[in-house]
């Protein structure tokens, strides 16, 4: 089956900097990637998404970059900010309707 | 709309018991998943079902049911609870399948001891 690795697992950044979390996958079939994030006590909420036709997408802040050939990618946020901080999980999805998730990092952005 | 509804929040069991997680979902969504998170391990998946009457196993299906006889319910439902069980458990649905956004349940939290 499909295998999400993430890193890192935590992040520390001053506010106002950039941030970058790296997810690869195993599976070659899959063909939709989200991002999602979880505040203390939530459950998770999608934040960008991206689908295996497109190389980059971006959405105000945050970006998400696709490498297939390397099945990687990739989710950048930009000009941090302390409302940033959370755990963030990628996701690597088949058609069949099996998500499988990253173990997560926990980004701190310290104002 | 209320989105995904879990209940309970909390449960405490003790090794043996059994007991049904709740989850309900007023979007008309196909697709509904069970999840349970554990520390460094992120969300694997329990079950999942892509319409009424449709069922299919996860990633770590083993001690759990699931039965899908309504589009907007889905129960889970742990046979015989063990402590290796604890863990917080999320509900989440979509529109078709896996391959769009999921709305997830506030989740439950349960101890088993």
């Amino acid at each position: 089956g499909e295998n999400v690795e993430q890193h890192p697992s935590t992040l520390s950044v001053q506010e106002g900097d950039s941030a970058v979390i790296k997810c690869t996958y195993s599976d070659s079939a899959s063909n939709y990637f989200p991002w999602y994030k979880q505040e203390l006590g939530k459950g998770p909420q999608l934040i960008i998404d991206i689908r295996s036709n497109v190389g980059e997408k971006k959405d105000q802040r945050i970006a998400v970059t696709l490498n297939k050939t390397a099945k990687h990618f990739s989710l950048h946020i930009t000009e941090t900010q302390p409302e940033d901080s959370a755990v963030y999980f990628c996701a690597a999805s088949l058609w069949r309707g099996d998500m499988r998730f990253g173990a997560g990092t926990r980004l701190t952005v310290k104002p | 709309n209320a989105g995904v509804t879990q209940t309970p929040k909390f449960q405490v069991l003790k090794t043996g018991q059994s007991m049904t997680l709740q989850c309900a979902q007023d979007m008309n969504h196909e697709y509904m998943s069970w999840y349970r998170q554990d520390p460094g391990m992120g969300l694997r998946l329990i079950h999942y079902s892509v319409g009424a009457g449709i069922t299919d196993q996860g990633e770590v299906p083993n001690g759990y049911n699931v039965s899908r006889s309504t589009t907007e319910d889905f129960p889970l439902r742990l046979l015989s609870a063990a402590p290796s069980q604890t863990s917080v458990y999320f509900c989440a649905s979509s529109y078709s399948t896996a391959g769009n956004e999921q709305f997830f349940g506030p989740g439950t939290r349960l101890t088993v001891l």
